[in-house]
């Protein structure tokens, strides 16, 4: 039972172009949602997030949307840089579960110079 | 301040055999999760200590275990390990209740 999905296991995107990465959920009692970026050999680093009485949060060229009625989240990336190709996994709690967090499958992202 | 840290970087084992992992968290937080990451499977969710005390459990088998000590240090243990154990282990640190984790750059565990 996967309560959060990445449909998209990779994205290829030309240096410059935005990139979309999308994060689907089914657990209605999720109430915060982050995005971390994984590199090879390296733990996960915390990229941004969203608590769900927004509907978006920017850091740079980093934002974040999130869709309650449709369970869906999108991370954006503008301009995209080659530094950026990663694998990105989106994450989700639940308020009282302490810091348990149910991640996505991860999107491999690779951004063209 | 000095990120996660967790021993070893790299381990191999038999079927059979078990295993015991370390992480040193952030100086100053006193929450520490475990994760593993399987090919295909992200990320799956093993445990959280707190002040030494469990705090949740993932849907792990009991071959899989941990501890905490007073100086916020954890340990994990599987025991009896099987083929399907391969995989990255990583730990994460937290303040308390605050869902920002930082994670050190895990165990890769391989069990043959």
């Amino acid at each position: 039972d996967q309560q959060v999905k990445q449909n998209s296991p990779s994205l290829s995107v030309q240096e410059g172009r935005i990139s979309i990465l999308n994060c689907d959920y089914t657990n209605s009692m999720f109430d915060y949602f982050l995005w971390y970026k994984k590199y090879p050999a390296e733990g996960p680093t915390f990229l941004i997030s969203i608590s769900s009485i927004k509907d978006k949060n920017e850091d740079g060229r980093f934002t974040v949307f999130l869709n309650k009625s449709a369970k869906h989240l999108s991370l954006h990336i503008v301009p995209s840089q080659p530094g950026d190709s990663a694998v990105y996994f989106c994450a989700a709690s639940r308020n009282n579960a302490g810091n348990m967090l149910t991640f996505g499958g991860g999107t491999r992202l690779m951004v063209k110079p | 301040k000095a990120g996660v840290t967790q021993t070893p970087r790299y381990l191999i084992k038999t079927r059979g055999q078990q295993v015991t992992l370390s992480c040193s968290p952030i100086s100053g937080h006193r929450s520490v999760s475990w994760y593993q990451q399987t090919p295909g499977q992200g990320l799956q969710f093993l445990f959280e200590y707190f002040s030494e005390t469990q705090r949740n459990k993932g849907n792990f088998p009991g071959r899989f275990s941990g501890r905490q000590f007073s100086n916020s240090r954890s340990e994990m243990n599987v025991s009896t390990l099987e083929l399907g154990d391969s995989a990255l282990y990583l730990c994460a640190s937290s303040l308390p209740d605050a869902e920002k984790l930082f994670f050190g750059s895990g165990t890769q565990l391989s069990v043959l």
